[in-house]
């Protein structure tokens, strides 16, 4: 079945460090591609999108790559600060028939940055 | 101006309560979701409603039954509350369309005991 996987965290970095989180997928067809965000006691955010094969989505600093040779979308900032600790969720949407909207979400990936 | 809005956002109730979770979103959107996130931040769509009628509903106990009165708001209403459902339910929406934006709502945080 179609689905997400992601690295696991914890996460821990230092203020500047690079980061890279890792997420694949499986799914049918050509999917939209996300991630997002939750802040601590928060709801979630769209951090970026990509919705077809090598497009760049970019934020905040933060950018992904629609990969279809290698059903990727790894995340990645050149220089974290305290401010990005949170959970990132990587997701996909199938963009067909009814289950347009139903994101399939990765189990989050849990970022600490260290001052 | 919040987008998407729920109320309440924390709820502690007891076992076999029934309770009711609204939504309302103000972005213009057709579509709107419940999603629920456990105790290990898991996050799983439970239904969805395009222009008010009932697009998905993922296997979800029939305690659980979602309303929508019109396009711009999507209740939840859970009876006979049970322990297994202490989750963060998040409200969401967006324009039914293939790569669309989903905005989601804060989340009401539900504590059953």
């Amino acid at each position: 079945g179609d689905s997400v996987t992601q690295m696991e965290g914890p996460v821990t970095l230092s203020e500047e460090a690079f980061l890279t989180i890792n997420c694949t997928y499986t799914a049918t067809g050509y999917p939209s591609l996300f991630w997002y965000v939750q802040y601590p006691g928060e709801g979630l955010q769209l951090l970026l999108k990509a919705t077809k094969a090598d497009d760049k989505g970019s934020n905040k600093g933060f950018e992904a790559t629609y990969r279809k040779e290698t059903t990727s979308f790894h995340l990645e900032k050149g220089s974290v600060q305290v401010s990005d600790s949170a959970v990132y969720f990587c997701a996909l949407s199938l963009n067909y028939g009814g289950s347009q909207g139903n994101l399939i979400f990765g189990k989050g990936t849990k970022l600490s940055v260290k001052p | 101006d919040t987008a998407v809005s729920q109320t309440p956002k924390y709820l502690v109730t007891q076992m076999g309560n029934d309770k009711s979770i609204k939504c309302e979103q103000n972005l213009g959107h057709d579509t709107m979701y419940w999603y629920k996130q456990d105790s290990k931040k898991f996050l799983k769509i439970m239904f969805s409603y395009n222009n008010k009628e009932l697009i998905i509903n993922e296997t979800v106990p029939n305690r659980f039954s979602p309303k929508s009165p019109d396009k711009a708001h999507l209740n939840l209403h859970i009876n006979s509350l049970e322990l297994g459902d202490s989750a963060v339910y998040f409200c969401a929406s967006s324009q039914w369309g293939a790569g669309n934006t989903i905005y989601f709502g804060e989340g009401s945080w539900l504590t059953v005991v």
